[in-house]
């Protein structure tokens, strides 16, 4: 069973727009969330983090909310660029065990 | 500064040989990660090890073994390899429990 959902595959969104890109978590264990960006044939890099004391977190044109209640994280992304797009993973940690768990991922296109 | 480095880029094996991906970090990170990314299933987690001379099963340890050979390197090992094997191998590294992980560039692997 998924730990972290990411129930849209893809996401197309106009240059200069805001994208939104969702997350949900079922296990209530985990305590510390990270977002990746992934372009082809590279590895994952890392995007930006929050904390599960925090609700937002914010760094440039990137911000995460988290939703403790609701087991729900979502990335924003303003303005979108073109070089945004790629593929975005979500991410979430249990720090007692040291083990990360990522989402299936999400598609984003930003159209010029 | 190499950071993350996975050998070789490339395999092709057939069925039920067996091969080790090699995994060297020089970031003196605690922790360490295998990852098999595969289309729709995202980044999913195979092994990891919290400190030299502990390793734990992921999410699909099932056909891999691993080895915490000193705190640089961490390998993984494909006994009997199956066409269900065929994937991108990712190995990551963290400092610690609520750090960001560092992705090598991957291996790519095709088992006929």
């Amino acid at each position: 069973d998924q730990q972290v959902k990411q129930n849209s595959p893809s996401l197309s969104v106009q240059e200069g727009r805001i994208s939104i890109l969702n997350c949900d978590y079922t296990n209530s264990m985990f305590d510390y969330f990270l977002w990746y960006k992934k372009y082809p044939a590279e590895g994952p890099t890392f995007l930006i983090s929050i904390s599960s004391i925090k609700d937002k977190n914010e760094d440039g044109r990137f911000t995460v909310f988290l939703n403790k209640s609701a087991k729900h994280l979502s990335l924003h992304i303003v303005p979108s660029q073109p070089g945004d797009s790629a593929v975005y993973f979500c991410a979430s940690r249990e720090t007692s065990y040291d083990k990360v768990i990522f989402g299936p991922g999400t598609s984003l296109s930003v159209i010029p | 500064n190499a950071g993350v480095t996975q050998t070789p880029k490339f395999q092709v094996l057939k069925t039920g040989q067996s091969m080790t991906l090699q995994c060297a970090q020089d970031m003196n990170h605690n922790s360490m990660y295998w990852y098999r990314q595969d289309p729709g299933m995202g980044l999913r987690l195979i092994y990891y090890s919290a400190s030299e001379g502990t390793t734990d099963k992921g999410e699909v340890p099932n056909g891999y073994n691993v080895s915490r050979l000193n705190k640089r390197e961490f390998s993984l090992r494909l006994e009997s390899a199956a066409p269900s094997q065929t994937s991108v191998y990712f190995c990551a590294t963290a400092q610690g429990s609520r750090e960001k992980l560092f992705f090598g560039s991957g291996t790519q692997l095709s088992v006929l």
